[in-house]
């Protein structure tokens, strides 16, 4: 079965420091991972996504991960992070039959420090 | 890319009624996707609903608890049924459009008092 692993459900950083969100998946076949953030009383939002291609994924608003099959990571850095990062960040692996099903992570809550 | 449009956007309910949260998106998808995300927890998939078809439910979740309507290929519905205090979350639907990466409505925030 497909399952994802949050390692860290609360991260503090300072503005200006990097930023890491870590994450381990589970699965039988080769995965599609995602990254989504959900801001403060908004939507959820695509960070990146991993499909099998390169294994450093670059997303939006600075934010890249790696793919790394041997340690079955799939982490989410930023070299320096920014106020307005501040949110809920998950770790998605897509349900390998491919109907769209998605599998979140627990999930875990970004703080900015002035 | 899929637009969807959720509403209501929240509510307050009373216990042992039932509401009804709708989903729009603005192409022709085959499935649609229903989420809970209870306060402070991820997302779990409630159920996934073809058009022309009985909706599938996850473990845990059944029929007669969260009926599912999907009349066409662009709308869904969602009831939560007898409601109490522990069914009070976010309510998400989503769309995954053909060859590219899932797409979530703004969320429905239910209270039940």
């Amino acid at each position: 079965a497909q399952s994802v692993t949050q390692l860290d459900s609360h991260v503090s950083v300072s503005e200006g420091t990097p930023v890491l969100l870590r994450c381990n998946y589970s699965s039988s076949y080769s995965p599609s991972l995602f990254w989504y953030v959900q801001h403060p009383n908004k939507g959820l939002q695509l960070l990146l996504k991993y499909t099998s291609a390169a294994t450093l994924v670059k997303g939006i608003n600075g934010f890249e991960a790696e793919f790394k099959k041997s340690e079955t990571s799939f982490h989410l850095t930023k070299p320096s992070a920014h106020m307005s990062d501040a949110a809920e960040y998950f770790c998605v692996v897509s349900d390998p039959s491919n109907t769209g099903k998605l599998i979140f992570g627990q999930g875990t809550t970004l703080q900015v420090k002035p | 890319s899929a637009v969807i449009s959720q509403k209501p956007s929240r509510d307050i309910c009373q216990r042992g009624t039932s509401l009804t949260i709708q989903c729009q998106v603005d192409s022709q998808v085959t499935m649609m996707f229903w989420y809970r995300q209870q306060p402070g927890q991820s997302l779990t998939l409630i159920a996934t609903a073809n058009q022309g078809s009985e909706a599938t439910y996850e473990s845990g979740f059944v029929i007669d608890k969260f009926p599912i309507s999907r009349p066409n290929l662009t709308f869904s519905t969602l009831t939560v049924s007898n409601m109490s205090p522990e069914d009070s979350s976010i309510y998400l639907c989503s769309v995954v459009p053909p060859n590219t990466e899932a797409f979530f409505g703004q969320g429905t925030r239910l209270t039940v008092v």
